[in-house]
């Protein structure tokens, strides 16, 4: 079965970029009808969705976020990545990356454990 | 967007039965059949209970359950257990092609 993990820095400073990939087990990222998102949930606060890669290489944003995000496919590392440029504290979240169970945005199974990202000078 | 709104909190006693509603406009719930919902425990990632506003993953117990109607979902769930403890996320589709999830639902079982 498909496992997701997330991977990247815990501290960024503010103005700079944020990278985060998500490495995908028990399956491959680039076959199949298969959307691949990222959500954020700030602390002790609700979720938030950020976008997704659809495994063909489309993608789609969070009009709120859209200026400021990309997520890329690397389909030789079975891998997807979020870049948050111009980060502020606003950004100090848990990631989490996920994949949909069906089809586009109608339920995320399974979901990487998250990681936490501060952003701070 | 705007969040769909979910009462903060909500308690059961042990073996009853509870329900968290989750309300939205037309723009989202109104419009779809897109509800799913998420129970996520302290420091664990969400975990999806219901998607397509009725259908359980395989795994889910069938203690959980969900409906609609109009611009309001709901999560039902019966028999209730001590581990049911824990915040729940609904989310939706909605007409602009992007997610909305609602504020939360801490379930306390006492």
């Amino acid at each position: 079965q498909v496992q997701l993990q997330e991977s990247g820095p815990g501290l960024v400073k503010p103005s700079q970029t944020l990278s985060l990939t998500c490495t995908v087990s028990g399956g491959s990222i680039s076959s199949g009808v298969n959307y691949w998102n990222w959500i954020r949930q700030h602390p002790g606060k609700g979720l938030e969705w950020i976008g997704y890669i659809y495994s063909s290489g489309s993608t789609y944003y969070n009009p709120s976020l859209k200026s400021r995000v990309s997520i890329s496919l690397d389909t030789s590392e079975n891998q997807f990545s979020l870049r948050l440029s111009s980060v502020t504290a606003a950004d100090t979240a848990v990631y989490y990356c996920a994949k949909d169970l069906t089809y586009s945005l109608r339920g995320f199974d399974p979901w990487g454990q998250g990681t936490l990202v501060t952003v701070s000078s | 967007q705007s969040a769909l709104t979910q009462p903060a909190s909500v308690t059961g006693s042990p073996g009853q039965s509870t329900t968290i509603s989750c309300s939205g406009t037309s723009s989202d719930i109104g419009s779809y059949h897109y509800v799913s919902w998420y129970q996520q425990q302290p420091g664990k990632a969400p975990k999806l209970m219901i998607y397509d506003v009725s259908k359980r993953p395989s795994g889910v117990s069938n203690r959980f359950s969900g409906s609609k109607s109009g611009n309001t979902a709901s999560l039902t769930i019966s028999g209730l257990q001590a581990e049911d403890e824990a915040d729940y996320y609904c989310s939706s589709y909605t007409s602009s092609s992007t997610l909305v999830f609602g504020g939360g639902t801490k379930l306390t079982v006492l």
